[in-house]
């Protein structure tokens, strides 16, 4: 079965600082792969999503996230980390016969230092 | 255009009482889901409809748990008989279509608790 891991429950980042959230997936074929993130008593947002083509795709809000195949990773990336960016992300794959039910990694809470 | 909406926004209620949720996805959305967040489990992923399709209830923890949508747009998830491990907040999802591919929107959920 599908699973996801992000293995950071909590980062702290200074605002300006560059920020790497790590994700890591079970899928034997080409994954359908999210990112989405939660703030505070809001539902979930998507920032990307990767399904093909280059693996390095683009978000909104300035993030990024790369498709690693080799290393069954898809890590959300941004170079400059606003204190709005406060929240807890979550990775997921798409599992199922159509790739459609969402399999959640447990979520990394992202603080920002001023 | 509107988003997804979810009533009621918070829902507290009896061990053993039925509650229902409600959620009205986005217009011409075809694919409905709902999930569950909740501290022990996480996000997990409980049933999704799709136009006239018998509906994927793989996720479903119990025969507690029941979902219809009516007219192929809103949905009710039904709680039978609540305990206090059904405590979380249900977020419902709508997507253009079923594919994987797809984007699901989120709504804002229902926070439930179960005394």
């Amino acid at each position: 079965a599908q699973s996801v891991t992000q293995p950071d429950i909590h980062i702290t980042v200074s605002e300006g600082a560059s920020l790497e959230l790590r994700c890591n997936y079970s899928y034997g074929a080409t994954p359908y792969l999210f990112w989405y993130v939660q703030s505070p008593g809001q539902g979930l947002q998507l920032l990307l999503k990767y399904f093909s083509g280059d693996t390095l795709v683009q978000g909104i809000k300035g993030f990024e996230a790369e498709f690693k195949r080799s290393q069954s990773s898809f890590n959300l990336r941004k170079p400059s980390v606003h204190w709005s960016d406060a929240a807890e992300y979550f990775c997921a794959v798409g599992a199922g016969e159509y790739g459609n039910k969402l399999v959640f990694g447990a979520g990394t809470i992202l603080r920002v230092k001023s | 255009g509107a988003g997804v909406s979810q009533s009621p926004s918070n829902k507290v209620t009896e061990k053993g009482k039925d509650v229902e949720l409600r959620c009205d996805p986005i217009s011409g959305h075809t694919a409905l889901y709902w999930y569950r967040q909740s501290l022990g489990q996480g996000l997990e992923f409980l049933i999704y409809f799709q136009g006239n399709s018998a509906p994927d209830k793989s996720g479903l923890p119990s025969d507690r748990f029941s979902a219809e949508r009516t007219g192929g747009s809103v949905s009710t998830l039904t709680i039978q008989r609540t305990q206090q491990e059904d405590s979380a907040v249900y977020l419902c999802a709508s997507s253009f279509r079923r594919g994987g591919w797809e984007t699901q929107y989120f709504g804002p959920g229902t926070r439930l608790l179960v005394l």
